[in-house]
């Protein structure tokens, strides 16, 4: 079965601060890959994906993720942070193929608070 | 413009009523997902549907019931609520996994159902 572990349920950094947001993966086939960002209140936006190719994924806002196979990661950054990055953010692991394809499992999630 | 929706985005209700969730989207996706998300928590599928007459349970046992007549809408029902059903429900879309197209779920707002 899948699963997803977020290390960090709060993360804090300063404005300008490297953001770095953990996720590991458990998966018995070749995984998809996504990081979700939620606002108060809101549903979630798609941040970024790695289906397949390059490991190196970047997404909106500033963020990027590597995947790597070999440490069942991947790893949400930004270079600095701002304060419109404060909120929750969810990585969730996808079936590729077979009767529940496509269905998401996500993580407990991570928040994000960043000081001025 | 493409996207979805949910209705109403807050509901207070008491014990024992009869409650639905609405969810519309315009995106032209076939696949749609309710989701439950308690506070702090991560999100657990609850049901999903491939298109029209097809509902599927999800990895999280739920009371609610949905049905799928039209593609764009998909109802989330309860007949009668309790204070266990107290959470927030978030609806998805996406386009049938596997036919070469984009496949990540958009989210629309949510639901906080509040049960008395």
């Amino acid at each position: 079965a899948q699963s997803v572990t977020q290390l960090g349920s709060h993360v804090s950094v300063s404005e300008g601060a490297l953001v770095l947001l953990r996720c590991n993966y458990s998966s018995s086939v070749p995984p998809y890959l996504f990081w979700y960002v939620q606002y108060p209140n809101q549903g979630l936006q798609l941040l970024l994906k790695y289906t397949t190719g390059a490991t190196l994924v970047k997404g909106i806002n500033g963020f990027e993720a590597e995947f790597k196979k070999s440490e069942t990661s991947f790893h949400l950054t930004k270079p600095s942070a701002h304060m419109s990055d404060a909120a929750e953010y969810f990585c969730a692991v996808s079936e590729g193929y077979g009767g529940s394809q496509g269905n998401l499992i996500f993580g407990k999630g991570t928040k994000l608070s960043v000081k001025p | 413009e493409a996207d979805i929706y949910q209705t109403p985005r807050y509901l207070v209700i008491g014990t024992g009523k009869k409650i639905t969730l609405e969810c519309s989207q315009t995106m032209g996706h076939d696949k749609m997902y309710w989701y439950q998300q308690d506070p702090g928590m991560e999100l657990h599928l609850i049901h999903y549907s491939y298109g029209v007459n097809s509902t599927e349970k999800g990895d999280l046992s739920s009371e609610s019931t949905v049905s799928r007549i039209r593609t764009e809408h998909f109802p989330l029902t309860l007949e009668s609520a309790r204070p266990s059903h107290t959470s927030q429900y978030l609806c998805a879309s996406s386009a049938i996994p596997g036919q070469g197209l984009n496949n990540e779920q958009f989210f629309g707002p949510g639901t906080r159902l509040t049960v008395l």
